[in-house]
């Protein structure tokens, strides 16, 4: 069965220097990769998403995440992080063939002044 | 892009009311899904519907019920709202093409007192 897991609930990072936000999968196939970012009381926004091809993804926001099949993990990046990126991520998977996308519990994002 | 509709933002009910919670997607999408969402719990699989008048259960089906009468409105039903189903509820509808990536609504934060 697929499954995704976010090692971190939190990470702190200070504003302008680089940020990680980790994620690893688990399929039986090919995967399809997301990302998702959701602000206080507000619904999931979809950032960016590796279906096949090259390895680093760019997304919205300057966000961009690296499909690495040999150690199973999505981790998304950014080079210079902004307060405003402040939100909770959430890794998801998707296995060819398979409707329903699994999501991670989320790592909340704190950018520090 | 498609826009993804939950009619209220927040919503207060009382113990053993019937709740409708509404969700309306604008692109003729067929697959639709339900989830709610708690802290430390992430994002869990209520129900989902991949046409008119279908439904499946998803992770946590118990106390709920969908209803699923036009391909643009998929309802969530709590039959006899109790304390334990206060959460955030969030509707999304699955993209066709080749990409199977999912758009959110704004989601429905509800309070059961």
């Amino acid at each position: 069965a697929q499954s995704v897991a976010q090692p971190e609930d939190q990470v702190n990072v200070a504003e302008g220097n680089p940020l990680t936000v980790k994620c690893t999968y688990s399929v039986s196939g090919n995967p399809y990769l997301f990302w998702y970012v959701q602000y206080p009381n507000r619904g999931l926004q979809f950032l960016l998403k590796y279906i096949t091809g090259d390895n680093l993804v760019k997304g919205s926001y300057g966000f961009e995440a690296e499909f690495n099949k040999s150690q199973t993990s999505f981790h998304l990046k950014k080079p210079s992080a902004l307060v405003s990126d402040s939100a909770l991520y959430f890794c998801a998977v998707r296995d060819l063939g398979d409707d329903k996308i699994i999501f991670g519990k989320g790592t909340r994002l704190h950018i520090l002044p | 892009d498609v826009k993804v509709t939950q009619s209220s933002r927040y919503l207060v009910k009382r113990t053993g009311e019937k709740v409708f919670l509404e969700c309306v997607q604008d692109m003729d999408h067929e697959n639709m899904f339900w989830y709610r969402q708690d802290p430390g719990l992430g994002l869990r699989l209520i129900y989902f519907s991949y046409d008119v008048k279908m439904k499946e259960k998803g992770d946590i089906p118990e106390g709920y019920s969908v209803s699923r009468e036009k391909k643009e409105r998929f309802s969530l039903i709590l039959e006899s709202a109790s304390t334990n189903q206060t959460s955030m509820y969030l509707c999304a509808s699955k993209w066709t093409g080749g990409a199977y990536g999912y758009t959110f609504g704004s989601g429905t934060r509800l309070t059961v007192v």
